[in-house]
């Protein structure tokens, strides 16, 4: 299995700020990453896939990069409706399909 | 408009067995794979299985191989997942999540551009 690790696990910050994700897969999983913003209580939501494409009507605060093992989820400037729990996701042609742990943005 | 509606979750006693559906709308239902995915409480996104469009591959998270099964009746726009000897670490929310990628891109599940809202499945004595 293809075991994604992120970091931070948490983070704080304000609005405003710049915040950066980390996702290193175990093994090179060519672009094939996807990003998910989960709320309390809600289904989680597609913002970004193939590392880098914008999933249609996500701000373009959003970004990211990275290639290889290593991913890099970036929101340009914090807004409050941004705090919420952050996960990647591989979808390289190896099954399982896996998840990272999860980055939670708490408001500092 | 693309919806997707969970339900069956409910209370389970160990070993029991459950089956949840998921009616689907907004999209050519076939031309799509779909999966389960289930969030423990508090815990992060496990993908449980997928199915292709048309039904004919599936695919299991070695964690339920040979306990549950996944099923699709695209005459009913629905996707089923039967549980069967349920345990206590099968306690979760599980969602039905619609694949980003049409049937063009092959059977294997890929990333997940619609999801459900949730039904909880709890097994406990």
């Amino acid at each position: 299995d293809i075991q994604m690790t992120q970091s931070p696990s948490s983070l704080s910050a304000s609005v405003g700020d710049r915040v950066t994700i980390t996702c290193r897969a175990s093994q090179g999983i060519s672009n094939s990453l996807a990003w998910y913003q989960q709320k309390p209580g809600k289904a989680p939501k597609l913002l970004l896939y193939a590392a880098s494409r914008l999933e249609s009507g996500v701000p373009s605060r959003f970004s990211g990069s990275g290639s290889g093992t290593d991913y890099t989820l970036t929101i340009s400037s914090l807004q409050p409706e941004d705090f919420a729990t952050y996960y990647c996701q591989q979808y390289y042609s190896t099954l399982p399909l896996t998840f990272g742990g999860g980055t939670k943005v708490e408001i500092k | 408009e693309v919806q997707l509606l969970e339900s069956g979750g409910g209370l389970v006693q160990p070993g029991g067995s459950l089956r949840l559906s998921c009616a689907a709308s907004g999209f050519t239902f076939s031309s799509y794979a779909m999966s389960w995915v289930r969030q423990a409480p508090g815990k992060g996104l496990e993908w449980v299985s997928a199915i292709s469009g048309s039904g004919g591959s599936t695919y299991y998270a070695d964690s339920v191989k040979g306990r549950f099964t996944i099923s699709r009746d695209n005459s009913k726009n629905t996707l089923y997942l039967q549980m069967n000897s349920l345990r206590a670490e099968d306690t979760a929310v599980y969602y039905c999540a619609k694949d980003g990628l049409g049937a063009v891109a092959g059977t294997h599940p890929h990333y997940f551009d619609y999801w459900g809202q949730g039904t909880l499945v709890t097994v406990s004595s």
